[in-house]
């Protein structure tokens, strides 16, 4: 089985400072992770996955991940916020090989403050 | 690639009459579509499975007769409410997948029942 924790349900940052949102799995099977992002009413966007390869994954709009199989973690960082990152983001996994079923995690909302 | 769309965008329905929501996959053969709901200020809950020509999987909870779910095509799922009430109002979302262990997300269909 697997499951998602996503420990802060709220960050709040200052415009050009650094984000960190974290994720921690628990996954019976090699684990493909991800962080989607959803804007107020909107549908999701895939900011990065990892399922296997390199353990530091980069993705869209200058976010990046790294996968800590040590901690079962899967934080997600931005050296600098901007606005237009205020939103939700999720962390889900899915047991790579063993099924395509995604478990979302709670999700964190992203506060940016000018 | 991999765009996944949904009709409609947000509906307003009766309480006690149907609404159908399609999700399409634009690009791409899905054999496989996922159907979820979000509350306001939740996560995506996995409401069912459904593989092309054969029976949805429902998660537990969900009842089947109420959310009818047909993916008659590797391009066409739909889901119907039936006989809605307002507890039925949420956000609903659908993915595609193609069976390489990614889920591509639609958009999001907004059901608001008076």
């Amino acid at each position: 089985a697997q499951s998602v924790t996503q420990l802060d349900s709220h960050v709040s940052v200052s415009e050009g400072t650094p984000v960190l949102l974290r994720c921690n799995y628990s996954s019976s099977y090699s684990p493909s992770l991800f962080w989607y992002v959803q804007h107020p009413n909107k549908g999701l966007q895939l900011l990065l996955k990892y399922t296997s390869a390199a353990t530091l994954v980069k993705g869209i709009n200058g976010f990046e991940a790294e996968f800590k199989k040590s901690e079962t973690s899967f934080h997600l960082t931005k050296p600098s916020a901007h606005m237009s990152d205020a939103a939700e983001y999720f962390c889900v996994v899915s047991a790579r090989n063993y099924g395509q079923n995604f478990v979302f995690g709670p999700g964190t909302r992203l506060s940016v403050l000018p | 690639g991999a765009v996944v769309s949904q009709h409609p965008s947000w509906v307003i329905c009766k309480s006690g009459t149907s609404v159908k929501i399609e999700c399409r996959s634009l690009d791409f053969q899905a054999t496989t579509m996922f159907w979820y709901r979000q509350f306001p200020k939740q996560s995506l809950m996995l409401m069912a499975t459904s593989n092309e020509g054969s029976k949805a999987t429902y998660e537990q909870g969900v009842e089947k007769d109420k959310f009818l779910i047909n993916h008659a095509s590797l391009t066409l799922s739909t889901l119907t409410v039936t006989s809605a009430h307002p507890e039925d109002s949420s956000f609903y979302i659908c993915s595609a997948s193609s069976g390489a262990g990614e889920q591509y997300f639609g958009p999001g269909t907004r059901l608001t029942v008076t």
